[in-house]
């Protein structure tokens, strides 16, 4: 079955370190990942979108890698502020033009001063 | 753009009670999307619409949830008759046809008790 995986466990980092998160997923042929954020009693905000041609994508601090042989991407945040503190959520689309997402659980991202 | 608006924003009510979500998408947008969140399942498509017209409805899970989105301004997710289970924050989400990006809008946290 379709399945992406997030690490579940919350990633803790110090103040202007870089973060690092992962998106694996399996059984999907995607044509594009997406990155969501999510602060507590909010909905997603939409981060950046990468697509399967495309190795890496920048915009700012984050970058988003899609390595479509490992089905993995990996989400950076560079010289992370508190202000980064939130859970970070990858989304493929099922199939091909559907409009569907299936979401990952996320990862708890905190940043301390 | 005020953005997605949901209403209400909390809801209380007792099992057997019919609950219904108000959702008002971005102006010109035509994909409209129900989505439920729970810390166990974590954020599940239930339907969308294109153009008014639900496309999928897969991911409602029983003939208690219904949605109608009767002009492209507006829609509704309806539970008859609610039960605890029933207890999560639902999120409604659109998106123009040309981009990938969904917009989410602030959720209803439901609680059946």
């Amino acid at each position: 079955s379709q399945k992406i995986e997030q690490n579940s466990e919350a990633l803790n980092i110090q103040e202007g370190k870089t973060a690092t998160l992962t998106c694996n997923y399996t059984n999907y042929s995607p044509a594009y990942l997406q990155w969501y954020r999510q602060d507590p009693g909010r909905g997603p905000v939409f981060l950046l979108l990468i697509r399967e041609n495309e190795k890496e994508k920048r915009k700012e601090r984050l970058k988003v890698t899609f390595d479509t042989t490992l089905k993995q991407s990996l989400f950076h945040i560079t010289a992370s502020q508190p202000a980064d503190s939130a859970t970070y959520l990858c989304a493929l689309e099922r199939g091909r033009n559907t409009g569907k997402l299936i979401f990952g659980q996320g990862t708890t991202l905190q940043v301390k001063p | 753009d005020a953005g997605v608006i949901q209403s209400p924003r909390h809801e209380v009510t007792e099992m057997g009670q019919e609950v219904t979500l108000r959702c008002k998408p971005i102006s010109g947008h035509n994909s409209l999307f129900w989505y439920r969140q729970t810390m166990m399942r974590g954020l599940e498509l239930l339907i969308y619409f294109n153009n008014n017209v639900p496309i999928d409805d897969s991911g409602m899970p029983e003939d208690r949830f219904s949605a109608k989105m009767p002009n492209a301004s507006f829609s509704t997710l309806k539970i008859q008759p609610s039960e605890p289970r029933d207890s999560a924050v639902y999120f409604c989400a659109s998106r123009t046809a040309l981009a990938y990006e969904q917009y989410f809008g602030p959720g209803t946290r439901l609680t059946v008790t």
